[in-house]
């Protein structure tokens, strides 16, 4: 099976420009996750999908960061404008229907995209 | 919600067991992880144990859980220099649906 595509690997920005990332899940997932994850930090949930809607954007910071998941498959992540804060590298996951199925496979990653804000 | 803790650093020599270890505070966790990440890339799921389960063990990996605790980790054994990395813990639990909650990771530094 394919596992989870994200564009672009890299992405150099300055300050207060706006950027986009796309995600593409494993076929099939329902739940779909982006996390930052600021170096030599874990990774820290942004936004979580369940189909085409978001249960929990609890520590998005919505006032530069949005997300939509259109038709339940592909994502895209924005941020608009850009602080040197938000240099991270940006995860996308994807796993089963929540409701006790293959929750014991855990979330499946993509291999990130680094954002580095000058 | 969850927050999940680690140590940061683990040194051990080409040979040896290492243990990483990690607690959590939700005692509501359904299913504890543990992911590695290399250099440049995502996060890859290793194994995971269930929150009935005490131990699980896969090959050169054994997961030890203690739910009175709150306390997870994971030993490998034999470690080799291709087990040099950071590895994450996770805590999944259900409120209506899966949030999963990453620690702080502890990189494993392997010595030749």
């Amino acid at each position: 099976e394919a596992g989870v595509a994200q564009s672009p690997r890299y992405k150099i920005i300055e300050k207060r420009q706006s950027v986009a990332f796309w995600c593409n899940p494993i076929s099939g997932h329902a739940t779909l996750y982006w996390y930052q994850q600021i170096l030599g930090q874990g990774p820290k949930l942004l936004i979580q999908f369940q189909n085409n809607g978001v249960v929990d954007d609890s520590q998005l910071p919505k006032d530069r960061f949005s997300a939509e998941r259109l038709k339940g498959v592909d994502s895209t992540l924005k941020i608009q404008p850009a602080k040197l804060e938000d240099s991270a590298v940006y995860l996308c996951a994807s796993s089963l229907d929540w409701k006790g199925r293959r929750l014991r496979d855990g979330p499946s990653f993509g291999p990130g995209t680094r954002l580095t804000v000058l | 919600g969850e927050d999940v803790e680690q140590s940061l650093f683990l040194s051990v020599r080409e040979g040896d067991s290492s243990v990483i270890n990690c607690t959590y505070t939700d005692s509501s966790s359904t299913y504890l992880y543990w992911y590695k990440q290399e250099p440049g890339a995502g996060l890859q799921l290793l194994t995971y144990i269930f929150s009935n389960m005490d131990m699980k063990q896969d090959q050169r990996l054994t997961v030890l859980l203690n739910k009175k605790d709150k306390h997870l980790s994971l030993r490998i054994a034999d470690t080799q220099t291709g087990d040099s990395a950071i590895y994450f813990c996770a805590g999944s639990y259900s409120g209506g649906y899966q949030k999963v909650t990453f620690g702080t990771g502890t990189k494993l530094q392997v010595i030749p």
